[in-house]
């Protein structure tokens, strides 16, 4: 079965410093995997995605991520973090081996630092 | 702009009662789904449909049904609701396999 983990449920940063949020996944087939962003009281938006190709995927926002297959990773990066970035972030795996189902990880709450 | 809508926004109810989560897209996608969010779990899979009478159970379907009658609408039942389905709610549309999901806002359910 497909799964994802994200080791941090908790990340405080400064505005202006560097943010990488940490995603590991399990899944038999080549995945598909995204990154969500969740605000306050609001539906998930996507922020990026890789189905295949290069494996540093660049997103909205100013946000990327790298898939390292060998690590079964894709950990979510921005260089400088804004306040705004406050929130709540998703990473999920989906792709035809599991159907169009995407399972998700249980979120990485980022506040930020003024 | 296409959206999705859910309806409504915050419910409460009580225990052993029958409620329905609405979800109503214009996007016209094929693929529909509905999450649960919870504290500590994420969001997980409760249903999803790939179109009109299609249906297939999620990985916490127990206690919740859904029907397709029209590509639009995927509403959501609670049989007979539990104060274990106290949750958020999210409705996603797909295109189709390899995109993305469009989620809808929400709704927050209190089972008393």
């Amino acid at each position: 079965a497909q799964s994802v983990t994200q080791p941090d449920i908790h990340i405080t940063v400064s505005e202006g410093a560097s943010l990488e949020l940490r995603c590991n996944y399990s899944y038999g087939a080549t995945p598909y995997l995204f990154w969500y962003v969740q605000s306050p009281g609001q539906g998930l938006q996507l922020l990026l995605k890789y189905f295949s190709g290069d494996t540093l995927v660049q997103g909205i926002k100013g946000f990327e991520a790298e898939f390292k297959r060998s690590q079964s990773s894709f950990n979510l990066r921005k260089p400088s973090v804004h306040w705004s970035d406050a929130a709540e972030y998703f990473c999920a795996v989906g792709g035809t081996g599991g159907g169009n189902k995407l399972t998700f990880g249980t979120g990485t709450q980022l506040k930020v630092e003024l | 702009d296409a959206e999705i809508t859910q309806s409504p926004r915050h419910k409460i109810t009580e225990t052993g009662r029958q409620v329905t989560l609405a979800c109503h897209q214009t996007w016209n996608h094929n693929n529909m789904f509905w999450y649960r969010q919870d504290l500590g779990h994420g969001l997980r899979l409760i249903h999803y449909s790939y179109g009109v009478q299609d249906t297939n159970k999620g990985e916490v379907s127990d206690g919740y049904s859904v029907s397709r009658s029209n590509t639009e609408d995927l509403p959501l039942t609670l049989e007979s609701a539990a104060s274990s389905q106290t949750s958020v709610y999210f409705c996603a549309t797909q295109s189709r396999r390899d995109s993305p999901l469009h989620f809808g806002n929400g709704t927050r359910l209190t089972v008393t």
